[in-house]
């Protein structure tokens, strides 16, 4: 969905050093999300974010932090990047509703050496 | 707590006929449902969802079915295409507290058509 951005598609780096993940949205939506998802497996929650004042931890939050600087941009960082934190990471938002669908970002593919 | 899962992680049917795929889930306080289309080097895309206030939706070529009586969705894509070819994952939303607005995943079913 183009109006859901990642910055970058593609990053190779090595253990130890600090990566940042961006994502920035163009739907006016409150509520964005980071997720991790590893081949077999489905979507896990890292963290999320219901407005700009508040951040969540997910069900998979331990080595990861995130950063919401406006509406329309919330970062995901690894602090000391791990060789298992190798994976395919999607941001998503959606409305102020709960029953609201998520939209998501086309994913950061990031490998850890 | 809540687990969502698929009864089969593959599924190969032929151009032209129905698929079915299958999730269950455990969490009885679950009351909103989504199935979603993740196709391969892409993001997950919306294909339909459901309130737990009904049993039965329908959208262009896919129905979903819920029953909760037994904790169950299903998703029917009628006359499967090539282009149907990709990931499906189930996803639900409990709605209640901390976990208001947040979605939890299966695994996925990953549909083949073939010709």
């Amino acid at each position: 969905d183009a109006d859901v951005t990642q910055t970058p598609r593609n990053r190779i780096t090595k253990t130890g050093k600090r990566i940042m993940l961006e994502c920035s949205q163009t739907k006016g939506h409150d509520r964005m999300y980071w997720y991790r998802q590893d081949p077999g497996l489905g979507l896990r929650l890292i963290y999320y974010s219901f407005d700009v004042k508040d951040i969540n931890k997910g069900e998979i939050s331990d080595g990861y932090s995130v950063s919401r600087q406006a509406q329309a941009k919330f970062s995901l960082s690894l602090e000391s990047a791990i060789p298992n934190q190798t994976a395919l990471y999607f941001c998503a938002t959606s409305a102020g509703n709960p029953y609201n669908e998520q939209f998501f970002g086309p994913g950061t593919r990031l490998t850890v050496l | 707590g809540e687990s969502v899962g698929l009864h089969l992680p593959t599924l190969s049917v032929q151009e032209g006929d129905n698929s079915i795929i299958n999730c269950a889930y455990s969490n009885s306080a679950s009351d909103y449902f989504i199935w979603y289309k993740q196709e391969s080097g892409k993001g997950p895309q919306f294909i339909i969802d459901i309130r737990s206030n009904m049993d039965k939706r329908q959208g262009q070529r896919v129905t979903v079915l819920l029953n909760k009586t037994v904790k169950h969705l299903s998703l029917q894509i009628a006359a499967t295409q090539p282009g149907d070819s990709a990931v499906y994952f189930c996803a639900e939303n409990s709605g209640i507290g901390s976990t208001l607005g947040r979605l939890y995943f299966g695994r996925g079913t990953q549909l083949t058509v073939w010709p």
